[in-house]
């Protein structure tokens, strides 16, 4: 089955602890994106990735680090949480980094809450 | 950067009633897709416009892409239960894709 796969679904971690969300795809995309969801605010681009070793900020890359070492996997770092980072955060992918107008695949949501 | 604007941010109708989410950019926008997030659920990709005064449909569901292609808007006809979620709009702006706010749409039965 085709599918973005997010891990952990839940994180409750403490101010200043590292953490790593993984984020993998098996369709052979491109593109991979990763967006936090806050109430009022949509989905918000954090980074995003073009291919392998390709990485890119999106609107609030702020206290996040990406990695693209492999076509597969995207996974995002916050190297020292705060508690403005306490939010919904979702990975997408789509086929073509460069083809707008195919769709973006979600996967399913990491609800971090940083105290 | 260039922002999608999406309203109303919240909608309640009675189950029977229509409910339209609009999204508005101040530029041109060479696509528009929208997407539906049910409750706890992720964003799924319901369809995508690319012509100016596009009009599609799905069953109930209504999309339009103004002639000036910088609107765009989500009608349902009489909704139904199934219809409750966020609605969220995305058009290219920038470099990437960028998403509108969203519309949460509650249904009363």
């Amino acid at each position: 089955e085709a599918q973005v796969t997010q891990n952990p679904r839940y994180l409750i971690t403490v101010t200043g602890k590292k953490l790593t969300v993984t984020c993998s795809q098996n369709m052979n995309h491109e593109y991979m994106s990763w967006y936090r969801q806050d109430p009022g605010l949509g989905l918000r681009q954090i980074y995003y990735s073009m291919n392998v070793e390709a990485t890119d900020k999106g609107d609030v890359p702020e206290g996040y680090k990406v990695s693209r070492k492999e076509k597969r996997n995207f996974p995002l770092i916050l190297e020292s949480p705060s508690p403005n980072q306490t939010s919904l955060y979702f990975c997408a992918s789509r086929d073509r980094a460069l083809s707008y107008n195919s769709p973006l695949h979600f996967g399913n949501g990491t609800r971090l809450t940083v105290t | 950067g260039q922002q999608v604007m999406q309203i109303p941010q919240y909608q309640h109708v009675q189950e029977g009633e229509d409910f339209t989410t609009y999204c508005n950019s101040s530029t041109t926008l060479s696509n528009i897709q929208w997407y539906k997030q049910r409750p706890g659920g992720h964003p799924v990709f319901l369809i995508q416009l690319v012509k100016s005064g596009e009009v599609k449909k799905q069953k109930r569901l209504t999309f339009q892409f103004g002639e000036a292609k910088k609107n765009s808007s989500l009608h349902i006809t009489a909704t139904q239960t199934t219809d409750v979620g966020t609605y969220f709009c995305a058009g290219l702006g920038g470099n990437d894709m960028r998403f509108g706010a969203g519309t949460r749409l509650t249904v009363k039965p």
